[in-house]
């Protein structure tokens, strides 16, 4: 069972628009959500990360919305750049029983020059 | 400070057969987590240990197992391989802070084929 659904699977975006990646999860306890990038050959790296108390959280061009009520965080990333070309994947974890990290089943964005 | 290291980065290996693989987590993490990353799957969580204890598992069979040393240092082996082992490993270390925000560093993983 998919316990975080993570939409679209790819996305082809032209430079400077807007890329958004949607992730949905089932269980309330979750209480922290990152969005990690993995370039090929690369292990995954920590992008951005929000805490359900907060409904948005920002850092220069990606933002995380958390709808709680819906069960649902998206990453936006404006003006998307070439450099930006890389599987994204959402997460969710309960902090209090440790580092065992849901994933959703990642997203390959493109960016066309 | 250097990051999070897998041992071996490849590895080919036939049905039947078991492997071993290594991961050096950062200096001072003392919570060391694997994956096994597939395209159709994704990253699938298999178990993290902390202070050379198991703490959570997932949902896989008895063939994979692992374990922890005082270094921190974790390996993880897998029993009687199957085809459908075949996957990039990958291992994740954390600074663990109880009621913190626990950042998962990632190593670049082992790449295992099973044929």
């Amino acid at each position: 069972q998919q316990q975080v659904k993570q939409s679209p699977q790819s996305l082809i975006v032209q430079k400077g628009g807007i890329s958004i990646i949607n992730c949905a999860y089932e269980n309330t306890a979750f209480d922290y959500f990152p969005w990690y990038q993995q370039f090929p050959g690369k292990g995954p790296a920590l992008l951005i990360a929000i805490r359900p108390d907060v409904s948005e959280k920002k850092e220069g061009r990606f933002t995380i919305s958390f709808n709680k009520s819906a069960k649902q965080f998206s990453l936006h990333i404006m003006d998307s750049q070439p450099g930006d070309s890389a599987t994204y994947f959402c997460a969710a974890s309960k902090r209090a029983t440790g580092n065992q990290f849901y994933f959703g089943t990642g997203t390959s964005l493109t960016v066309i020059p | 400070k250097a990051g999070v290291t897998q041992t071996p980065r490849y590895l080919i290996k036939t049905r039947g057969q078991q492997v071993t693989l290594s991961c050096s987590p950062i200096s001072g993490h003392r919570s060391v987590s694997w994956y096994q990353q597939t395209p159709g799957q994704g990253l699938q969580f298999l178990f993290e240990y902390f202070s050379e204890t198991q703490r959570n598992k997932g949902n896989f069979p008895g063939r994979f197992s692992g374990r922890q040393f005082s270094n921190s240092r974790s390996e993880m082996n897998v029993s009687t391989l199957e085809l459908g082992d075949s996957a990039l490993y990958l291992c994740a270390s954390s600074l663990w802070v109880a009621g913190g925000y626990n950042e998962q560093f990632f190593g670049p993983g082992t790449r295992l084929t099973v044929l």
